[in-house]
Order: structure tokens, then C-alpha cells, then sequence
């Protein structure tokens, strides 16, 4: 089955740092969507990329779709403690059925 | 609209016993998504449904899980009998036509 892996698992930066996660998916997908998981919050949608090679802007974060469809980034600049969580790539495989990566947990200081 | 609910937030039963989960998506979503998680395994798909029907069970665990979605507004997740190691969060999750999907606050589950 369709699967969703994401690097790194786990990352410490200081605030002011900039930080990358890439998502590869096993399998082409019709869209890659972006989401973020506060530490004891639920998954919150952030946003959705459809065309291959897109690039869309969300203030200090920049999400990428590659051009094979398979693979995606996520980079925040100049990261802030707001920006402590886990981000999640997903990707609807077969029928909308909505595979989640396995996750890039961010950590921010001061 | 208030969003995706769940009900209970918590939930805290003996091995055993039937635990129900609780779902109201938000309205005018036509794919509705049961999600739970763990520390060592992450957000797992367990069943989606679109336009209410059943889609994809694949990621049920055992004949212990079951999901039903009556209505467009309704959907419940049952485990019978409950076992510790169903303990996690389970995640209702509703979208419109392959749009993102939005998340209830989820049921945190404790089987002792």
C-alpha cells in the first residue's frame, strides 16, 4: 500500500534558525497537503498543493510539490517558538483515502 | 460552524468492556475519516467513509473494530471488547471532495 515517509523525525533548532522536512510518498499523488500538530492538539490543515513543481508562501513558511509528484518540502525561516510541533505531510491515495506521513517534530529555544 | 465534534474527550474503561467513540462532522463534508494514534505508530488511518458509505477499512486492526456512519452527521467508532493496547487517540477527521481535512480534538482512550 501507498506509503508516506518524512526526514527527519525529529529536530532542535534555535529560534531564528531556519528549518526543512521532506516528504517522499511510495506512490504519485494527486495532491500533497501540509498540516500542523501542536504538542496535545489535534492535526490543524495548512495546505494543499496540486500542480507539480508548485511552490505556495505562508508568511515565514514555503511548501514545494516536486515535479514527479511523489515528493514535497516544507522550510519555515527564521523559526519562533510558535512554531514548536509536529508537521505532517499527507497524500490522498486511491479513492481520497488520506495517508498521513510519518511526521518532522519540531523544537524551538530561545 | 463549531467544527468537527467528538465525544467523550476522555475515556477510561476496563479490558473487556465496549467503548463507543462519537463523531459529528462538519456539515456539507462528504468524507468522513477515523484516525488513531500512537507514539510508536504515528497517525493511522482506520477506516474512511464518502457520502456515507464505507470506503476503506483496510487499517481496522481486528473484527473487534467496527465503524458506522448512518447519516451525514453522525458516525461512531465502536471496539468490543476494548484491550489495553487500543489505548491512544482516535481522530475524527471530515473534508469536501478531496480538500483538506479538518480534525476533532480527538477521544483520548485508556484501557487498564
Amino acid at each position: 500500500g501507498q506509503q508516506v515517509m518524512q526526514i527527519p523525525q525529529y529536530q532542535h533548532v534555535q529560534e531564528g534558525e531556519d528549518f526543512t522536512t521532506y516528504c517522499n510518498s511510495s506512490t504519485t499523488l494527486s495532491n500533497i497537503q501540509w498540516y500542523k500538530q501542536r504538542p496535545g492538539g489535534h492535526p490543524v490543515f495548512l495546505i494543499q498543493l496540486v500542480k507539480s513543481g508548485e511552490v505556495k508562501k505562508q508568511k515565514r513558511l514555503t511548501f514545494q510539490f516536486g515535479e514527479a509528484k511523489k515528493n514535497s518540502s516544507l522550510h519555515i525561516t527564521a523559526t519562533q517558538t510558535t512554531d514548536v510541533g509536529t508537521y505532517f505531510c499527507a497524500g490522498p491515495g486511491t479513492a481520497s483515502k488520506l495517508t498521513f506521513g510519518t511526521g518532522t517534530r519540531l523544537q524551538v529555544t530561545l | 460552524d463549531a467544527g468537527v465534534i467528538q465525544s467523550p474527550r476522555h475515556e477510561v474503561t476496563e479490558m473487556g468492556q465496549e467503548v463507543t467513540l462519537r463523531c459529528k462532522p462538519i456539515s456539507g463534508h462528504n468524507s468522513l475519516f477515523w484516525y488513531r494514534q500512537t507514539m510508536m505508530r504515528g497517525l493511522e488511518l482506520l477506516i474512511y467513509f464518502n457520502n456515507n458509505v464505507p470506503i476503506d477499512d483496510s487499517g481496522m486492526p481486528e473484527d473487534r473494530f467496527s465503524a458506522k456512519m448512518p447519516n451525514a452527521s453522525f458516525s461512531t467508532l465502536k471496539i468490543q471488547p476494548s484491550e489495553p493496547r487500543d489505548s491512544a487517540v482516535y481522530f475524527c477527521a471530515s473534508s469536501l471532495a478531496g480538500a483538506g481535512a479538518f480534525f476533532g480534538q480527538g477521544t483520548r482512550l485508556t484501557v487498564v
